[in-house]
């Protein structure tokens, strides 16, 4: 079983569609993050959600909007998908936030 | 099953001494391992790298060693500082498909 599940791998879309990508964690942690890498492999950190509550919010559009119906899961959705959106999105669990960190493999966003 | 893995979850080092953080991978085909420093509440910073073709790379106090044959790499910091103290994750690419480990926790002590 797949520790933290991404969906979908792999996204290509349209400038100026709305999509989600969903994650879920089977691990019991409390806390689940959203990142994004960039061309330079850099994580930035875009939000943090402890027990379904919102506890980073760094800053990035408000196109983007996080949805965490459980502490299994962590969904991001973006409005307005513009073509500097495209990157890998990766989805990841703590139980502290001080480490045994897991990440889900990554969803490759492209907007043409 | 976890294809790199970071089997010290939390290290102890004396200021001034050296760190070393150990990461090991099972998948041959990884050409490309990163190393990231992530302190609370913040996103991981990229660190240092190395590609499948060397052995060693090094970046000030940084210095990446790559053992293909053992599928191990490691990361060195001399001399460890109080600042470095934060959690370090390993990470593996085969193309542009990236694995991360758990990561471990590095405590460096005055």
């Amino acid at each position: 079983d797949t520790a933290v599940s991404q969906t979908p791998k792999y996204l290509v879309t349209q400038m100026g569609n709305d999509k989600s990508i969903k994650c879920e964690q089977n691990l019991g942690h409390d806390t689940m993050y959203w990142y994004k890498q960039d061309s330079k492999k850099f994580l930035k950190i875009m939000f943090s959600y402890n027990n379904k509550e919102l506890i980073i919010n760094e800053t990035v559009p408000n196109r983007f909007s996080p949805k965490s119906p459980d502490k299994a899961h962590l969904n991001l959705h973006i409005n307005s998908l513009e073509l500097g959106d495209s990157a890998v999105y990766f989805c990841a669990s703590s139980q502290d936030g001080f480490g045994g960190y897991t990440f889900g493999s990554g969803t490759r966003l492209t907007v043409v | 099953d976890q294809q790199v893995k970071q089997n010290s979850p939390s290290l102890s080092v004396q200021e001034g001494r050296i760190s070393i953080l150990n990461c090991d991978y099972t998948n041959s085909m990884f050409d490309y391992f990163l190393w990231y420093k992530k302190y609370p509440a913040e996103g991981p910073t990229f660190l240092i790298s190395i590609s499948s073709i060397k052995d060693k790379n090094e970046d000030g106090r940084f210095t990446v060693f790559l053992n293909k044959s053992a599928k191990h790499l490691s990361l060195h910091i001399v001399p460890s500082q109080p600042g470095d103290s934060a959690v370090y994750f390993c990470a593996a690419s085969e193309g542009q498909n990236f694995v991360f480990g758990p990561g471990t926790r590095l405590s460096v002590l005055p």
